[in-house]
């Protein structure tokens, strides 16, 4: 079936510590997206990638990086200058063209700190 | 800058009761906006997506409406189930070539039976 994987479903951080999430797909979406949830909260757009071999910020970039070498993944980079990681972070894709298709969404990364 | 606010952020009902969500949006000039299920601890999945022309959708029993105007859009859904149980979060595009979605804190739904 296709979808978006995102693995792992946990993941703990110790201080300093770089850690990388994930994310699949095999929608063959041109676009792609990472988003950080906190309880109580909307979702807040991180980065997001219209084709490969670029990205650009979102609202809350500060302390993540990407890289989109193919379209098929967007992994995510928590680096240690994030200093409040904990959270619950999304990826989802989108066909890309125009803005009229619906975001679908993997399953997850919790992202706790040890 | 858009937002969005959702209200109730918590409602529950009896099973087969039909229920209204709604969602209100600061800048009327969108793309569209789509509405999202929430299970706890999982990702989103999306149930309609009206476009900034459309005026409503429909998927089975559930009905989403658009009023750009006014800067509103509800979802109807009828004959409640306790599988309906979830958080259903509203989400707006509002363009500018960057297909960037501004969430609503999301209406916390409960069935129950």
């Amino acid at each position: 079936d296709g979808g978006i994987t995102q693995s792992p479903k946990y993941l703990f951080r110790k201080e300093g510590q770089n850690v990388t999430l994930s994310c699949e797909q095999n929608l063959n979406h041109d676009a792609m997206y990472w988003y950080r949830q906190d309880p109580g909260q909307g979702l807040r757009l991180i980065y997001y990638s219209q084709i490969v071999n670029d990205f650009q910020k979102g609202d809350i970039a500060e302390g993540y990086s990407v890289s989109r070498e193919k379209k098929e993944s967007f992994p995510l980079t928590v680096t240690s200058a994030q200093k409040n990681p904990t959270a619950f972070y999304l990826c989802a894709s989108s066909v890309g063209t125009g803005g009229y298709q619906p975001q679908h969404f993997g399953d997850g990364t919790r992202l706790s700190i040890l | 800058k858009q937002e969005v606010t959702q209200i109730p952020a918590a409602l529950s009902v009896p099973e087969g009761e039909n229920l209204v969500l709604n969602c209100s949006f600061t800048d009327s000039a969108i793309y569209n906006l789509q509405w999202f299920r929430q299970d706890p601890g999982k990702g989103l999945t999306s149930l309609l997506l009206i476009q900034s022309s459309q005026r409503e959708q429909t998927s089975g029993r559930l009905n989403a409406s658009l009023d750009k105007s006014s800067g509103r859009s509800t979802l109807y859904i009828a004959a409640s189930q306790p599988g309906d149980s979830a958080t259903y979060l509203c989400a707006v595009d509002s363009g500018a070539g960057s297909y960037q979605l501004t969430f609503g804190k999301g209406t916390k739904l409960s069935v129950i039976p």
